[in-house]
């Protein structure tokens, strides 16, 4: 297995333009969730889905939108970049919703830098 | 303002010493999970633990659950180089299955 894929490791965007990161697993998971990273700020919730189907918005979804077509994929796509959401984006997968008794698995980062 | 505070937000020792990272919340939480995260990489699960008063040990590493299920400590025992990185807390709020995460404590641990 795989496990969780991020595609790409790096990006620079200008101020505007817009892109779509990439999430793949190939472990079966129901339950995935993109998350931004930030010095100093942990990691904080963006979008989340329990399933093929099913969105809904986490702690700081403002100018981020995601579908879920597929069990694998789970796209997360910036609409028009500003320099504040310059940050890693980790995406990560559970076999369950249920997280306290799941282990998530973290995909390796994307790391945006919008000018 | 975070759900959990995590101290020190660094954290620099020699090698052989004993360190001690504190996750403290207000709230109260069904689970709390430690992560470890290393450059350039995703987080990954060190331990999850549920019930309150709850102490796990993975190996060097022992980690223990609030009695209130309010706070966690993470020790680790003669740490060794390998050990280096950023340690995460994450937290599931009761009736809320959404993890909370702590900002992390950098540990450095010196040959």
């Amino acid at each position: 297995n795989a496990g969780v894929t991020q595609t790409p490791k790096f990006q620079v965007l200008k101020t505007g333009q817009s892109m779509t990161l990439q999430c793949a697993q190939d472990m079966n998971h129901e339950y995935m969730s993109w998350y931004r990273q930030d010095p100093g700020m942990g990691l904080r919730l963006i979008h989340y889905s329990v399933g093929a189907g099913i969105t809904d918005q986490g702690e700081v979804p403002n100018g981020y939108n995601v579908s879920r077509s597929t069990t694998e994929d789970f796209p997360l796509r910036l609409l028009s970049a500003a320099p504040s959401q310059t940050s890693v984006y980790f995406c990560a997968s559970s076999y369950d919703y249920e997280t306290s008794t799941d282990t998530q698995y973290f995909g390796p980062g994307t790391r945006l830098t919008v000018l | 303002t975070q759900l959990l505070e995590q101290s020190p937000q660094f954290l620099s020792i020699q090698e052989g010493e004993n360190l001690t990272v504190y996750c403290n919340s207000s709230s109260v939480f069904s689970s709390l999970q430690w992560y470890r995260q290393e450059p350039g990489e995703g987080p990954v699960l060190l331990v999850t633990v549920v019930t309150g008063g709850e102490v796990k040990k993975l190996k060097r590493l022992t980690f223990q659950f609030g009695d209130a299920r309010k706070d966690s400590s993470l020790h680790i025992t003669a740490a060794q180089t390998g050990d280096t990185g950023l340690y995460l807390c994450a937290g599931e709020p009761i009736n809320d299955y959404k993890l909370s995460f702590g900002a992390g404590t950098t540990v450095t641990v010196r040959a």
